[in-house]
Parts: C-alpha cells; sequence; structure tokens
C-alpha cells in the first residue's frame, strides 16, 4: 500500500538555527510532493512543489528551501530560522489521478 | 488566478442534526476540480469528497454530500446526522493544475454540540 511518512511530529528550535524536515512516500514511484505551512488558525499555504528529483517549484519566496534527493524523498530546509517560520508543516503527495494525501504534519516553534 | 471564500469561520451543530458548510469559488477555467479536506485537532489533513467540475452529480461519500452549483461557483457541505467525530476545521479547495497546486480557503471550525 501507499503511505506518506513524515518527522519530526514536534519541533523546537532557537531563532537562527538550521531547519531539516524530511517527507518520504512508499509504494509508488515518481509521485508528484508537495510542502505547505498552516499558521496557527489559518489555512494552508503551498509553498513548495516537485514533479520529479531535483525539479522543484517555489510558490513563495522566503527563507525555505525544499530538495528532493530522491524519487521518494522531498526535505523543507532552512539555513537560518526566523520567528515567522513557526507553523504546522505539511507534506503532500499525490498518486495518479487521484486527491492530495497529507503526512501527520511536523508543528514547529522558533523560539 | 483561483480563489475560494469560505465565509463562515465558525459554525455548530446539534449532535445527530444536518449541517451545510459554504464555499465559494472563482475560476476562468472550465475543467478543475473541488474537495472539502477535514482537519480535527490531531491537525491531520482529511480528504473528505471531491467533485469533477464536469460532473453534473454531486457526489456523495456517506454522510457527506455536497451541493455542486457550477454557475453560481458555489460547492457546499452537507454533513448528515451529524456526530461528534466530525468536530474539526473544514478546508475548501480547487485545483485547476495538472500539477495539482490547491487554492485553499480559509476554513470553517465546525462545533458538535453533544
Amino acid at each position: 500500500s501507499q503511505t506518506i511518512h513524515q518527522w519530526p511530529a514536534t519541533l523546537v528550535q532557537p531563532v537562527g538555527s538550521p531547519l531539516s524536515l524530511e517527507c518520504t512516500v512508499e509504494g509508488t514511484s515518481n509521485p508528484n510532493l508537495y510542502w505547505y505551512r498552516q499558521a496557527a488558525g489559518r489555512g494552508l499555504q503551498l509553498l513548495f512543489y516537485s514533479v520529479g528529483i531535483g525539479q522543484i517549484s517555489s510558490e513563495v519566496p522566503q527563507n525555505l528551501s525544499a530538495s528532493r534527493p530522491q524519487d521518494r524523498q522531498f526535505i523543507l530546509s532552512s539555513k537560518k530560522l526566523l520567528l515567522s517560520d513557526s507553523g504546522f508543516y505539511l507534506c503532500a503527495w499525490r498518486p495518479p489521478n487521484s486527491p492530495l494525501h497529507f503526512g501527520n504534519g511536523t508543528r514547529l516553534t522558533v523560539t | 488566478a483561483q480563489t475560494v471564500t469560505q465565509s463562515q469561520p465558525e459554525m455548530s451543530v446539534q449532535e445527530a442534526e444536518t449541517v451545510t458548510l459554504s464555499c465559494t469559488y472563482d475560476t476562468s477555467e472550465s475543467d478543475y476540480y473541488l474537495f472539502w479536506y477535514k482537519q480535527p485537532p490531531s491537525r491531520q489533513m482529511i480528504l473528505v469528497i471531491r467533485q469533477e467540475a464536469y460532473k453534473q452529480q454531486n457526489a456523495t461519500e456517506n454522510r457527506f454530500s455536497v451541493n455542486f452549483q457550477k454557475a453560481a461557483k458555489s460547492f457546499s457541505l452537507k454533513i448528515s446526522d451529524s456526530q461528534l467525530g466530525d468536530a474539526a476545521m473544514y478546508f475548501c479547495a480547487i485545483t485547476v493544475d495538472s500539477n495539482y497546486q490547491l487554492i485553499w480557503g480559509a476554513g470553517t471550525k465546525l462545533i458538535i454540540k453533544p
């Protein structure tokens, strides 16, 4: 079966520290992958999406970057976190002809 | 560009009753998909129901159904026989993109009164 794993579930990081959130998908190949951010009480904001290895599209210019080193791996990174990077981050993938399926999310608090 | 509007920040309903959540959207495309996602307190995002714009028949999934009015660009979600487990944020979304970039509404918080 197809599953998506996202970790860590919770993260507290100081301002200026680096960030790495990882997302992997099992049971499929060449999925479209997505990173979303959700501020408290707000809707989802698409940050990045990828249609293949090394192919990253950025929707919002910001302090974050994404990489796809392997077909089923999608990484969200930052060199130096800002307070405004706090939020709930969701990874998602899309099977062919199907809606998005989401990971369980990472709650990031930047202190 | 596409936009999605959920005009009800919060709704409440008595357990076992029916509630309707509103969603309007704007797009110049004729072919698109509409979704309702549910986000319970666990924060996991769960697909509730999907509607293809080319289908006139309203989608249904058990107690969940939609009222899709294409001309009015309206896509409301009806929850019948509300249960305590239905309490969540509900998000409406649209995609017209082959890469499936969803445009999201701001969400409606649904409260179920026991």
